[in-house]
């Protein structure tokens, strides 16, 4: 069963910085991009960026670029979102889902749970 | 950057009703387009991929059609499970955007 599980809500202050997590099994961690996906409150879906784990190639979205970065330890079969330092408007709840697992194609097929992102003084 | 529009916004259907959600994007993106499902505190869920491929496990009550700017999804008989955010979402060289969404309630 293809499974992936984000680290916990964060609660963060203006300018502090941040790394959250992406574990994924039960498929070939290495074989399939995974991306990110903002929702900031009572908003749509945001497309942040993907990596594919293989070999660490990374795109963002032009809204993204320069203010996150994402990576992936295929050792553990994680990927990462990071900020170095962190807006109130991040505030956010953060989704990563896998790219194409259950049949080829752009389409984000599996999710993890979420991870909210509080950042407030 | 490819954009993304859906109609309506919102919508209220009666439990039986066919409902239809239509996606329009900015430029011919073939048939890369995906449906997802969001209901409240829960992740998106894929329901249609490449415009009209049933996910694995999705009621066939759901489908989807089009292929280059415009898009359709429908819902051949509203249940009230159904209740829910529908936003479709194209991808292009690697780069990919979600549409506005379309909130679904009951009336």
């Amino acid at each position: 069963e293809v499974q992936l599980v984000q680290s916990g809500a964060e609660v963060k202050k203006p300018g502090e910085s941040l790394k959250i997590s992406c574990k994924g099994s039960g498929y070939s961690f290495t074989s399939y991009w995974i991306g990110w996906v903002r929702q900031m409150p009572g908003k749509g879906l945001e497309w942040m960026g993907i990596i594919y784990p293989g070999d660490s190639d990374t795109r963002y979205s032009p809204s993204f670029q320069g203010q996150v970065t994402i990576s992936a330890d295929k050792s553990i079969s994680t990927a990462y979102l990071q900020w170095s330092s962190l807006k109130a408007s991040d505030t956010a709840m953060y989704y990563c889902a896998t790219v194409g697992v259950g049949a080829p194609g752009g389409h984000f097929d599996y999710w993890g749970q979420g991870t909210l992102v509080t950042v407030s003084s | 950057d490819i954009q993304m529009t859906q109609s309506p916004s919102s919508l209220s259907a009666s439990v039986g009703d066919r409902v239809t959600i239509t996606c329009q994007a900015s430029q011919d993106i073939s048939n890369y387009l995906n449906w997802y499902q969001q209901k409240p505190g829960k992740a998106p869920k894929l329901l249609i991929y490449d415009a009209s491929n049933l996910e694995t496990g999705v009621p066939s009550r759901f489908s989807g059609s089009g292929s280059g700017t415009d898009f359709t999804f429908t819902i051949s008989s509203l249940q009230p499970e159904d209740i829910a955010t529908y936003y479709c979402q194209q991808y292009d060289n690697l780069q990919f955007t979600f549409g506005p969404g379309t909130k679904v309630d009951i009336k």
